[in-house]
């Protein structure tokens, strides 16, 4: 039982290019949330979802889009990644009927 | 609009003394409170709750609905307390954490 993995750990892009971040969960956990964390402002919540093809924006989801094809699966893309989007990503999920949030390790990415 | 005010960057104290991370919220409805603690090198991972009024790792937190405020609090500080905490409430749809801006809490020998 893995909990909650992030696919990279860490990556450095140039200013313009694409990726995609991949968050999984073996848990069979129906809600899972994207969240970037900046120094001074805690964590901020990107997308959320809710069950598998359902998608919601969260506080800062401008320069993001995410899709849930898989319910274990929840991905996170930048499509023209810019400085501002460097950060550290942590994706979380859990049951609808509990309250914890259970977190990835957290992607630490650089746009130079 | 929702938010959670943790004005301590930082905290320092030495091994032994009592601490206490300040937690202020605005938020409608009734959330419901938690602090979460990100230990260096480990993920973000919850510490206690304020519906179950637990102690964990001799941390407890009081809930003040009328000063709206969640502070924790430990007698003792021990150096493996060291982490970032973060004060979190939770409600809204489809019951979204908001997170403050968390307190580094530095204990020394």
């Amino acid at each position: 039982n893995a909990g909650v993995t992030q696919t990279p750990k860490f990556r450095v892009l140039k200013t313009g290019q694409s990726m995609t971040l991949l968050c999984a969960q073996d848990m069979n956990h129906e809600y899972m949330y994207w969240y970037r964390q900046d120094p001074g402002m805690g964590l901020r919540l990107i997308h959320y979802s809710v069950g598998e093809g359902t998608t919601a924006k969260g506080e800062v989801p401008d320069g993001y889009n995410v899709s849930r094809l898989k319910k274990q699966n929840f991905l996170l893309g930048l499509e023209s990644a810019a400085p501002s989007q460097t950060s550290v990503y942590f994706c979380a999920s859990r049951r609808p009927d509990q309250i914890e949030q259970y977190f990835g390790p957290g992607t630490r990415l650089t746009v130079t | 609009a929702q938010r959670v005010t943790q004005p301590e960057k930082l905290l320092s104290v030495f091994k032994g003394a009592p601490v206490e991370l300040k937690c202020n919220y605005s938020y409608s409805g009734s959330p419901e409170l938690f602090w979460y603690v990100q230990y260096s090198r480990q993920r973000l991972q919850l510490l206690l709750r304020h519906i179950s009024r637990e102690s964990i790792k001799g941390f407890t937190a009081d809930l003040n609905k009328g000063e709206t405020s969640f502070h924790l609090k430990k007698p003792f500080a021990q150096e493996e307390d060291s982490a970032m905490y973060y004060c979190a409430p939770q409600g809204g749809g489809y019951n979204k954490l908001i997170f403050g801006a968390g307190t580094r809490l530095a204990v020394h020998p």
